[in-house]
């Protein structure tokens, strides 16, 4: 079944930039959809379809998505995107499912 | 304002079966494929199966994982989906979440969460 690569851990200062990878086989062919989950709630969808924003999401958030590898971006992070990060695609044909990244924990240092 | 509360959850022995409730508010409720998602102790996410809307025929899909075991049904009148778990095992322990599934057809990304019910199988 299909698999998405995630960085266990990211490590930022405030004020620099995150990047959280997402690797899957030919990722850049789907649509890839992101997930923060600060501790103790729930998840939040951040990106969609790539890097759609979902409104009250700040612009400093970003999505790309290329071959083998789907990017989101954090600029100017704060303490408040300290969370865990899922990357998320659709996986259709016989084994239909949806599949979920790895996970990445964002410390804000 | 879009809400989804998810209900039902508890302590179960193995083998035995448990219905969990999704009741959502704010949105028309019969537009939408609604989800289970599942995240284990310390675990990422898991996606569990969806109920697709009365539009695209309100069928199901499962994780291989729960295929034959999971029931996900689904209440336009009254705005729930349903998730029947039967022959539960430990490895079913997990927080349940419900979620709206937005996009089109399968293409679904979860815009919507609840806060998750806590499942706990074991002897």
């Amino acid at each position: 079944s299909y698999v998405l690569t995630q960085p266990p851990s990211v490590s930022v200062a405030p004020g620099e930039t995150a990047r959280i990878t997402c690797g899957g086989d030919n990722v850049g062919s789907r649509s890839v959809h992101w997930y923060q989950q600060r501790p103790g709630q729930a998840p939040v969808v951040v990106m969609y379809y790539d890097s759609h924003r979902p409104s009250g999401i700040p612009e400093r958030f970003s999505g790309s998505n290329s071959e083998n590898t789907a990017t989101l971006t954090i600029s100017r992070v704060e303490a408040g995107d300290e969370a865990d990060y899922y990357c998320q695609v659709w996986d259709g044909g016989s084994n239909f499912h949806y599949v979920f990244g790895t996970g990445t924990k964002v410390t804000v240092l | 304002e879009v809400q989804v509360v998810e209900s039902g959850g508890g302590l179960v022995q193995p083998g035995r079966s448990l219905r969990l409730s999704c009741t959502a508010s704010g949105f028309i409720f019969g537009d939408y494929a609604m989800n289970w998602v599942r995240q284990a102790p310390g675990k990422g996410l898991e996606w569990v199966g969806l109920i697709r809307s009365k539009a695209y025929g309100g069928t199901t899909a499962y994780a291989a994982s729960v295929k034959g075991r999971f029931t996900i049904s689904r209440d336009d009148s009254k705005s729930i989906a349903y998730l029947q778990m039967n022959s539960l095992k430990t490895e079913d322990t997990a927080l349940y979440y419900c979620t709206r599934g937005d996009g089109g057809y399968d293409m679904y990304y979860f815009d919507y969460w609840g806060q998750g019910t806590l499942v706990t199988v074991s002897s």
